[in-house]
């Protein structure tokens, strides 16, 4: 199976600062025939389920804000969130949809400075 | 709008059975697959199954394979995950989420979940 980690374990920014956080897989979840990254990204808030973010790697759920983006591929992904605000605040998870396992990273959480 | 919810949840002992059900609502039930995804207490999400569009493809985790078992009825609009030979581990909230396509791919309805709590 597809292992996935997240760094940080969690990060504390200020207020309109730029959050960046990082996802890495063991083994490639590009796939070559139609070059997509099977990768998304969930936001979840404390006593919430999680929220879908970004999936394809960098492709933005509708009504998310276009301060969250995606990017990476092959193995290596970011999630930046380019002005924190305050709603921000949960724990953000990557998981790759490549094959028939769909793993989670273990989640960075997120909190204002 | 899409709704999913959860159900069956509660607090059972362990080696026991309990079957979760999923309710689903503003969207082609029959066109998308689905997922049962569980979360510990304070700890992160896992994955836990899937099931595709028609219910002839299903997959699960290492950790819950032979144990589990997950099915639909197209016909109600509902998903389900059954499952038996419940150990303390399985103590998590159960959520269902649809698939964004046919089967395989990012999860981008969840409901709410259902706690199930295993404990003698």
């Amino acid at each position: 199976d597809i292992v996935m980690t997240q760094s940080p374990d969690s990060l504390a920014v200020s207020l309109g600062e730029r959050a960046t956080i990082n996802c890495k897989s063991s083994q490639s979840v590009l796939y070559s025939s139609n070059n997509k990254n099977y990768l998304a990204w969930y936001q979840q808030k404390p006593g919430q389920p999680p929220k879908l973010l970004i999936y394809w790697a960098s492709t933005r759920e509708s009504g998310v804000p276009d301060r969250f983006s995606g990017s990476g591929s092959g193995t290596d992904f970011t999630l930046t969130i380019s002005s924190l605000q305050a709603e921000d605040v949960a724990v953000y998870y990557c998981q790759q949809y490549y094959g028939t396992s769909f793993t989670f990273g273990p989640g960075t959480k997120v909190d204002i400075k | 709008q899409v709704q999913l919810v959860e159900s069956g949840g509660g607090v059972v002992q362990p080696g026991r059975s309990l079957r979760l059900s999923c309710a689903a609502s503003g969207f082609t039930f029959s066109s998308y697959g689905m997922h049962w995804v569980r979360q510990a207490p304070g700890k992160g999400l896992e994955w836990v199954a899937v099931i595709s569009y028609d219910g002839s493809d299903k997959y699960y985790a290492d950790s819950v394979k032979g144990r589990f078992t997950i099915s639909r009825d197209n016909s109600k609009n509902s998903l389900y995950l059954q499952v038996h030979s419940l150990r303390a581990e399985d103590t998590a909230v159960y959520y269902c989420a649809k698939d964004g396509a046919h089967s395989g791919s990012y999860l981008d309805y969840w409901g709410q979940g259902t706690l199930v709590t295993v404990s003698s």
